[in-house]
């Protein structure tokens, strides 16, 4: 099956700065790349995702970014705040099967 | 909408009872996932439904677990005896159509087994 890898497992950066989050996958054949978000004590929420077709997608701060060749993808937040604090996830999956999630990334943007 | 509902959100029991763990996809959503998550292991997929059957099972960890899905509004996931090595939060999902698409998350179980 699917391996997912992320890296790091904690990240601090200061408000304003950006975070990078990268993530690496197993299978080549692997085309669905969405990135979740989790609050404390909350579940999971997709904040950006990407297909195998398209190299990069932007959505206003947020990111994603994919490299099939080398089979990773990362996600970029520029202007990092507060509110950004959180547990960052990726995750992949193939044609037809459930996501495989990373083991997350806790980002703690301080004032 | 009110997003997928679980319920309880805090449960805690003694080793060697029964728990029963609840979940209300969104409506009109063809797909239900439950994962488990903890520090170790992070999110693990135990088990999804499509239109109400089992399609995957692989990532129950062994028969204490079991899940069933009477119909498209209602989800259980049962843990028969309960283990100290169960707690965990446990997490609903359901997306639209198929795999490969946006899965919503509902708030969670946290499972407390003393």
């Amino acid at each position: 099956g699917e391996n997912v890898e992320q890296h790091p497992s904690t990240l601090s950066v200061q408000e304003g700065d950006s975070a990078v989050i990268k993530c690496t996958y197993s299978d080549s054949a692997s085309n669905y790349f969405p990135w979740y978000k989790q609050e404390l004590g909350k579940g999971p929420q997709l904040i950006i995702d990407i297909r195998s077709n398209v190299g990069e997608k932007k959505d206003q701060r947020i990111a994603v970014t994919l490299n099939k060749t080398a089979k990773h993808f990362s996600l970029h937040i520029t202007e990092t705040q507060p509110e950004d604090s959180a547990v960052y996830f990726c995750a992949a999956s193939l044609p037809g099967y459930a996501l495989n999630f990373g083991k997350g990334t806790s980002l703690l943007v301080t004032p | 909408d009110a997003g997928v509902i679980q319920s309880p959100r805090h449960e805690v029991t003694e080793m060697g009872q029964e728990v029963t763990l609840r979940c209300k996809p969104i409506s009109g959503h063809d797909y239900l996932f439950w994962y488990r998550q903890t520090m170790m292991r992070g999110l693990e997929l135990l088990i999804y439904f499509n239109n109400n059957v089992p399609i995957d099972d692989s990532g129950m960890p062994e028969d204490r677990f079991s899940a069933k899905m009477p119909n498209a509004s209602f989800s259980t996931l049962k843990i028969q005896p309960s283990e100290p090595r169960d707690s965990a939060v446990y997490f609903c999902a359901s997306s639209l159509n198929a795999i490969g698409y946006t899965q919503y998350f509902g708030p969670g179980t946290r499972l407390t087994v003393l």
